[in-house]
């Protein structure tokens, strides 16, 4: 079965910093992965999502980026963070059903 | 347009029965999905809905009917520890990405509060 690993778990960082997220996926090969953004009181937005390898589609413009290096390792990034940044970020794996990980807790003071 | 709704809140005494409905416009349908998100915690995948009826799993089940838009989730035997927010998510195959059977389009999710 697939397991999804994300770190950091939680995350404080001031506004202007650089940020960047791991997701690792176990269990499966050439997986298609989305990065979601949870903000208070808001559902589920989908930020990004790949393919493959170096294979990335954004869904919505923003202060982020998301990048492929290796088949089941899904990055996370920005220059910059900015307050509205702050949320809960899931990784998800997506096959005939769709898997979370665990989730990192991001606070932009 | 896309659209999913289901009621914002809801509150039941443990060891009871409450459905948590939802009703939904997409542009396609490839399946409708509930999960359960603890506060703090990523979602959990509960059920899974393609064809009309209904899914039973232990004290969960869930229903889904194409024709109406309509699906709910009903938990049985109410237990503290089923306080959680509860998200309906419909896969929409127009939202096609690269290969998926398409994209989950997600509620906002129904806050369960169970009291003794």
């Amino acid at each position: 079965s697939q397991t999804i690993h994300q770190w950091p778990a939680t995350l404080v960082q001031p506004v202007g910093s650089p940020l960047s997220l791991e997701c690792t996926v176990e269990g499966t090969s050439n997986p298609n992965l989305y990065w979601y953004r949870q903000a208070a009181g808001r559902g589920l937005q989908l930020l990004f999502y790949s393919v493959g390898i170096g294979q990335i589609s954004s869904e919505v413009p923003q202060n982020l980026s998301a990048s492929r290096p290796q088949d089941r390792q899904f990055i996370l990034s920005s220059k910059k963070l900015l307050l509205s940044d702050s949320g809960f970020y899931l990784c998800a794996w997506v096959g005939l059903k769709q898997f979370f990980g665990p989730g990192t807790r991001l606070t932009v003071l | 347009g896309q659209n999913i709704d289901q009621p914002t809140e809801m509150t039941a005494t443990e060891g009871a029965i409450v459905q948590i409905n939802c009703t939904y416009q997409t542009s396609g349908f490839n399946g409708l999905f509930w999960y359960q998100q603890h506060a703090g915690e990523a979602p959990t995948f509960l059920s899974y809905n393609v064809l009309d009826g209904l899914e039973e799993k232990g004290r969960f089940s869930s229903f889904l009917s194409r024709s109406k838009g309509y699906s709910y989730l009903l938990l049985k035997e109410l237990q503290m520890k089923d306080s959680a927010s509860y998200l309906c998510a419909v896969r929409d195959p127009s939202k096609n990405y690269g290969g998926s059977q398409g994209n989950l389009i997600f509620g906002k999710g129904t806050k369960l509060s169970v009291k003794p």
